[in-house]
């Protein structure tokens, strides 16, 4: 069964600051998923990636294969930034559900 | 708004008791998953449907079942309900068919209470 480690457990940064929340996996996967979820309870699914790197707006996503890490940043962050970052594998190529980390605590102060 | 609706949105309910709780995934999109979301174990998969079958199983209790149905929308039935079952219940929808994977839309959740 596959490991997801996530790290920081919680951040807490100021308006503008550039923000890294980082992800390791454990054995092979299909696809990692970034998820963002605000305190309503609310899942919102931020990327989905098997390779390289991919941007949305101040949001970039990169993972790297060999090594089984990913990371999520966040580019001139903003206090709606504040929320549960979240990362997820999957291995079974669609055919499974997804294996969560912990999830990142960030929170944006103005 | 992911296109993915659940019903109710919040239950209480006692223990011993038996509820259903309900998805509608996207438009089109065939693959039914099933979340639960604890304080204590995080977010866990339970089931997966695709096209009316079950594809995948998690970690889903024997007192739990699921189902899809020809229009595609998926139950979740919790049997012989725990203090420990209460949580947030979340379905996820995604086009996956046999091509690989595919983003996952999430709906707003159940929040099950069992008193």
């Amino acid at each position: 069964k596959n490991e997801v480690e996530q790290s920081p457990q919680n951040l807490t940064a100021q308006e503008g600051e550039f923000i890294t929340i980082n992800c390791s996996y454990s054995v092979g996967i299909s696809a990692l998923h970034w998820l963002q979820q605000h305190p309503g309870g609310g899942i919102v699914s931020l990327f989905m990636l098997s390779s390289g790197k991919k941007k949305h707006g101040r949001l970039i996503a990169t993972i790297n294969i060999q090594e089984k890490h990913s990371s999520l940043h966040i580019t001139a962050s903003h206090p709606r930034d504040s929320a549960v970052y979240i990362c997820a594998v999957e291995s079974g190529g669609g055919a499974d559900g997804l294996t969560f980390g912990k999830g990142t605590h960030l929170i944006i102060q103005p | 708004d992911s296109g993915v609706t659940q019903t109710p949105k919040h239950l209480i309910t006692a223990t011993g008791q038996r509820v259903t709780l309900r998805c509608s995934p996207r438009s089109g999109d065939l693959s039914v998953y099933w979340y639960q979301q604890s304080l204590d174990q995080g977010l866990q998969f339970l089931i997966q449907y695709y096209n009316g079958e079950e594809r995948a199983k998690g970690n889903i209790l024997e007192r739990f079942s699921a189902q899809q149905f020809p229009d595609l929308h998926s139950e979740l039935n919790l049997s012989s309900l725990e203090l420990g079952d209460s949580a947030l219940y979340f379905c996820a929808s995604s086009a996956w068919g046999s091509g690989g994977t595919d983003t996952q839309y999430f709906g707003p959740g159940t929040r099950l209470t069992v008193l």
